[in-house]
Formats: structure tokens, sequence, C-alpha cells
């Protein structure tokens, strides 16, 4: 069971936009903590996509953003494209200042 | 460009210890900014952060409260790389295990800008 909760798929077709949210509590994204999102595509490593709750690594296509409020936060896909397909997690820290991450979202690209 | 390239037996008996290697180009395991993690990911428990190492005037590890009792995470600085050894495994340790640099540390928490390219290690007889 993760300490952040994501829901376990998303859809949408090409060129539409799709969100997909992380909720957590107030032990880590609602203590304040910086959320992180990640893309993992089949048979790799994890890859870094956003960091500091909205702000993307060099490289990295401005159709990804992210948000946070509260104990929540989101990321947001715009212009959906085949390649997106893959699982997305998000990630915070919690009061014993070890890295948690949400269970993982499987992005389907119609 | 930051590397890390993970080494490692993929099979381990139950009881016995789990080693992997984590070799680091393009930057320090003596950094004093970066912190070198292990992450371990399995379909029962996801992504599960095991530990860190890192160096600030002398050298501290932390550890995830899970595996506490059995982890070492250890630097070793003339080859530039850093290990984990997870002793006493079972079945329930099989996972892909990673090696993952955060830039540094802050109050607000970090990110984990560099992954290895993982390691399947599966706990059996």
């Amino acid at each position: 069971q993760s300490v952040l909760t994501q829901p376990p798929s998303v859809s949408g077709a090409p060129g539409q936009r799709v969100t997909i949210s992380c909720t957590g509590s107030s032990s880590n994204i609602g203590a304040g903590y910086n959320v992180h999102w990640y893309q993992q595509l089949p048979g790799t490593a994890p890859k870094l996509l956003i960091y500091g709750n909205n702000n993307r690594p060099s490289g990295v296509p401005d159709r990804f953003s992210a948000s946070k409020s509260g104990t929540s936060a989101s990321l947001a896909i715009t212009g959906l494209q085949a390649e997106d397909e893959a699982d997305y997690y998000c990630q915070s820290y919690d009061g014993s200042l070890s890295g948690v991450f949400g269970g993982g979202t499987k992005l389907t690209v119609l | 460009q930051v590397q890390l390239q993970q080494s490692g037996p993929g099979l381990v008996k139950p009881s016995q210890t789990l080693s992997l290697t984590c070799a680091i180009s393009g930057d320090s395991v003596s950094s004093n900014s970066a912190t070198w993690n292990w992450i371990r990911q399995s379909p029962s428990r996801g992504l599960e952060w095991l530990g860190r190492t890192y160096y600030r005037s002398k050298w501290f590890n932390d550890y995830a409260g899970s595996v506490k009792s059995r982890i070492t995470i250890n630097p070793d600085t003339s080859k530039n790389q850093f290990s984990l050894q997870l002793n006493s495994v079972t079945p329930e340790d099989t996972a892909v295990y990673y090696c993952a640099r955060a830039p540094r540390i802050q109050a607000a928490g970090t990110e984990f800008d560099y992954w290895g390219q993982g390691t399947l290690v599966t706990v059996s007889s």
C-alpha cells in the first residue's frame, strides 16, 4: 500500500488533455514537502518529469505541468501523444524524511 | 552528464545477503550537495526508498524504517561508487533495485534526478 494515492489508470485520445492526481496527508504533501513526478516507460528506470511541485528539467516538453494544493498534487499532460503512454509516479517526503511514492498511474493513449 | 551504472547478482538465496554496487560518473560520491540513494520497485510494494549516504564534512547514512535493521549503504571514494547490502533476505525482498542521485538536501524535500538502469534481484533457493 503506497503512502501517496494515485488512480491506477487514466486514458485519453491523441491531442487531448489528461490529469493524474496524487493524494497525500498532513504528514507529507500537506506538511509542505515538495512533490515530484516521474515517467516510467516499460523496462526502464523512472525519469524525472517535474521537480519542486511545478518545475520541468531541461528537455521535458512544456506539455507537462503540475500543481500542488493542500494535501494533493496533480500532473497535467496536454496535446497527448502516443509516446506519452507510460506509468507516472508522484513522490514527496514524510515526517521521517524518507522519500515516499504514489502507487503509479498507467496512462493509455487511445 | 551524470551516469549511474549498477552491478551485482540477480539471484540471492533466502537468508543470505543482497549486495549491489552503483558506479558514478559525472559527479562525486563525496559531493557536498548530492545524496546517493537506493530505491526498489516491486508489484506488491511499489516504489520504496531504502536509504542514502552523503558527505557533509563527514559521512552520513539514513535508512527506511522498514529495512533499518538489515541494511548498510557504504561509499567507496577510491572507486567513486556506493553499495547496498541487505541482510537476511526473504522472497519479499524480490524487486528491481535502483540507485539514484538526489541533487541536494533541502527542508522541503528533493527529487531523484538521475537513476541507475535497475537490477532485478530475485530471492529464491
